[in-house]
């Protein structure tokens, strides 16, 4: 079985200041990562994934999370958040190994105050 | 076009009404997958399907029935709609490392 806990609902940040997302996650066996972007009125888009390669891991739009296996945490970062980063951002968790089911977290609206 | 779309964007209509929700991808995904999104649930599972004619409940299966006699199709039915699901429902399709491609949503609301 696998969980994933989003911590902060909205997150409110000034333009031009550290992004961070927090997500921690529960899993049996070596877990697949995620983070998800959604923008209002959109299908959810993915941001980054961990895959068991590297743990720091590049996304687009100058995103990155770091896979800390000690701490069972994949918290999003970016340093200069732009006004256009407004969104809700999901962490979302699958097992490795063929399972396919991926579970989400509730997400994480992001306000980028200008 | 290439991806995934969903129709009709936006739904209107009445308790005990039946109403189906298209999924259409271009990918050839086996898999494929229908949640709703409710504030303060995030994402949930209600039916997925590995290929043609498989299909499984997920997490909020009830008031709900799904088939997939086509891989690029996975019509989601609300054979007796409730208030209760009044939601923003997508449909996804998994490619590579369990990645899940979203299509833009359908916003249904019952009165």
């Amino acid at each position: 079985a696998q969980s994933v806990t989003q911590l902060g609902s909205h997150v409110s940040v000034s333009e031009g200041a550290l992004v961070l997302l927090r997500c921690n996650y529960s899993s049996s066996v070596p877990p697949y990562l995620f983070w998800y972007v959604q923008y209002p009125n959109q299908g959810l888009q993915l941001l980054l994934k961990y895959t068991s390669a590297a743990t720091l891991v590049k996304g687009i739009n100058g995103f990155e999370a770091e896979f800390k296996k000690s701490e069972t945490s994949f918290h999003l970062t970016k340093p200069s958040a732009h006004m256009s980063d407004a969104a809700e951002y999901f962490c979302a968790v699958s097992l490795s190994g063929g399972y396919q089911k991926v579970t989400f977290g509730i997400g994480t609206k992001l306000q980028v105050i200008p | 076009d290439a991806g995934i779309t969903q129709s009709p964007r936006y739904k209107i209509t009445e308790t005990g009404r039946q109403v189906t929700l298209m999924c259409h991808q271009t990918w050839s995904h086996s898999y494929m997958f229908w949640y709703r999104q409710d504030l303060g649930h995030g994402l949930r599972l209600i039916y997925y399907s590995a290929a043609a004619d498989i299909t499984d409940k997920g997490e909020v299966p009830d008031g709900y029935v799904v088939s997939r006699s086509k891989t690029e199709n996975f019509p989601l039915t609300l054979e007796s709609a409730t208030r209760s699901q009044t939601s923003v429902y997508f449909c996804a399709s998994r490619g590579v490392a369990e990645t899940q491609y979203f299509g833009p949503g359908t916003r249904l609301l019952v009165l």
